[in-house]
């Protein structure tokens, strides 16, 4: 069965700092991914998709078939990243998305 | 991409009651979807809403409960029915283009049941 794994709830770093969100995937097949993020009173909004393979905000996510992550990184931290992550991928022939439980990033001053 | 916008923004109602959520689209979409979310918890997906099909239910969401319309390729309604306090939640609409995942979605509709 497909399911995304996002084994940290909450990740704290400096500005500045490195930035890497675990996304952990099972699916049978080539997925398609996408990373969600949702910033405080804001709606979910799309941040990127591996198949585009481009980078939003500074943010970039390499699909890893071998180890089946899709784990997000930005290299230097802003304090305007602090939000609410999902990784995400398709759950089925109804074009539902299977999302992950979520990692809160807040990167401190 | 497409727009979306839900109302109402949010309710205050008393157990026994139903409210319906609209959600609009400002383009035609295939597919159409409604989520609940618990503040600072991830989405639950309730149903798929396809125009011109009854909705596809997840598991552990009835019709009976959540009444879904599916009218045109551009609107939908969730009716939360015979509401009880832990019905209190984010309800989230979202609509994706025909053959492609990626889905956009509403500000949410935040109801609080008493």
């Amino acid at each position: 069965a497909q399911r995304v794994t996002q084994p940290e709830k909450l990740l704290s770093v400096f500005k500045g700092a490195p930035v890497e969100l675990k996304c952990n995937y099972s699916y049978s097949g080539s997925p398609e991914l996408f990373w969600y993020v949702q910033y405080s009173r804001q709606r979910l909004q799309l941040l990127l998709r591996h198949i585009s393979r481009e980078s939003i905000k500074g943010f970039t996510a390499d699909l890893n078939k071998g180890e089946t992550s899709f784990h997000l990184k930005k290299p230097f931290a802003q304090e305007e990243d602090s939000a609410m992550y999902y990784c995400a991928l398709p759950g089925g022939a109804t074009n539902k998305l299977i999302f992950g439980t979520g990692t809160l990033l807040a990167v401190q001053p | 991409s497409a727009v979306i916008s839900q109302k109402p923004s949010r309710d205050i109602c008393q157990r026994g009651t139903s409210l319906t959520i609209q959600c609009q689209v400002d383009s035609q979409v295939t597919m159409m979807f409604w989520y609940r979310q618990q503040p600072g918890q991830s989405l639950t997906l309730i149903a798929t809403a396809n125009q011109g099909s009854e909705a596809t239910y997840e598991s552990g969401f009835v019709i009976d409960k959540f009444p879904i319309s599916r009218p045109n390729l551009t609107f939908s309604t969730l009716t939360v029915s015979n509401m009880s306090p832990e019905d209190s939640s984010i309800y989230l609409c979202s609509a994706a283009t025909g053959g492609h995942y990626e889905q956009y979605f509403g500000p949410g509709t935040r109801l609080t049941v008493t």
